[in-house]
C-alpha cells in the first residue's frame, strides 16, 4: 500500500541528545515537509523540500536540521540547539506542492527528558 | 502567519449540517484554499480544496465567496466522527509552503 510511514511512533531521549525522526513515502511525491505540533497548538512548519538535494527552512527552524538525498526519505534531526523539543512531528508529502493535498504520517511524539 | 481566520471552537448536533466559516480577506488570485481536519494524536487529513468555484467531493462541501475572502466548509449531516480540529489554509506561489493555523475544533453532540 502507498504511504507515508514515520519512525519511531514514540520517542524518549535525555536532555542534550540529538534524536533523528525517520520520515519515509512510496507516493513518488516531489515535495516533503516536517510540521511541530505542540498541544492545544495548530501545525508550525519546520522544513519543506520540493526536491532532491533541495529544502527550505519553515517558520520555525532553528534547532533542526534536514537531508533529502531521496526522494523518498526526509529524515529530521532535532539537535541540542532546540529548546524545546519536547513534540509531535509531522511528515508529509504531496505531489503538487502548492495547489495539492498533502498526505500526512501518523506522527512522532519525541519526549526529552 | 497562517492568513486565514477561523472561530476557536464551534457545537453541532448528530447528524445536522455543519457550516465551518473561514476568512482569507488578503487571498491572491491564485490561491487555493485547503480544508484539512485532525483526530486527537493523528495526523491531519485532507478533506477538500477549491479555487474559485464551489466543489464537493463524498465528504463534504466547499463553498467560496464571490470575492473569494471567505468560504465555508460544509458538512452535510454531521456523525460523532465528524469531532476534530478542522484547518482552513490557503496556499499559493511557487514556494510549495502551507502553513496551519490552530483551526476550530468541531464538537458534535450526540
Amino acid at each position: 500500500d502507498g504511504g507515508i510511514t514515520q519512525s519511531p511512533k514514540y520517542l524518549f531521549r535525555k536532555e542534550g541528545q540529538n534524536v533523528t525522526l525517520s520520515c519515509e513515502q512510496n507516493l513518488n511525491h516531489d515535495a516533503m515537509y516536517w510540521y511541530r505540533q505542540d498541544p492545544g497548538q495548530g501545525l508550525r512548519l519546520i522544513y519543506y523540500s520540493q526536491i532532491v538535494n533541495d529544502f527550505q527552512k519553515g517558520d520555525i527552524a532553528e534547532g533542526y536540521s534536514v537531508s533529502r538525498e531521496k526522494k523518498e526519505s526526509f529524515p529530521l534531526t532535532v539537535t541540542s540547539a532546540q529548546k524545546n523539543p519536547t513534540a509531535f512531528y509531522l511528515c508529509a508529502s504531496s505531489i503538487q506542492g502548492w495547489s495539492g493535498e498533502l498526505f500526512f504520517g501518523e506522527g512522532s511524539r519525541l519526549t526529552v527528558l | 502567519d497562517a492568513k486565514t481566520t477561523q472561530p476557536n471552537s464551534m457545537e453541532s448536533n448528530e447528524e445536522e449540517p455543519v457550516h465551518l466559516p473561514c476568512n482569507h480577506s488578503t487571498i491572491s488570485g491564485t490561491d487555493y484554499i485547503h480544508w484539512y481536519r485532525q483526530l486527537p494524536s493523528q495526523g491531519p487529513e485532507y478533506v477538500i480544496h477549491g479555487l474559485t468555484s464551489n466543489v464537493n467531493n463524498r465528504m463534504a462541501s466547499l463553498a467560496i465567496a464571490e470575492d473569494r475572502k471567505s468560504s465555508t466548509l460544509i458538512l452535510h449531516r454531521a456523525t460523532l466522527r465528524d469531532a476534530a480540529v478542522y484547518y482552513c489554509i490557503r496556499s499559493g506561489g511557487s514556494n510549495y509552503k502551507l502553513t496551519f493555523g490552530k483551526g476550530t475544533l468541531l464538537t458534535v453532540n450526540p
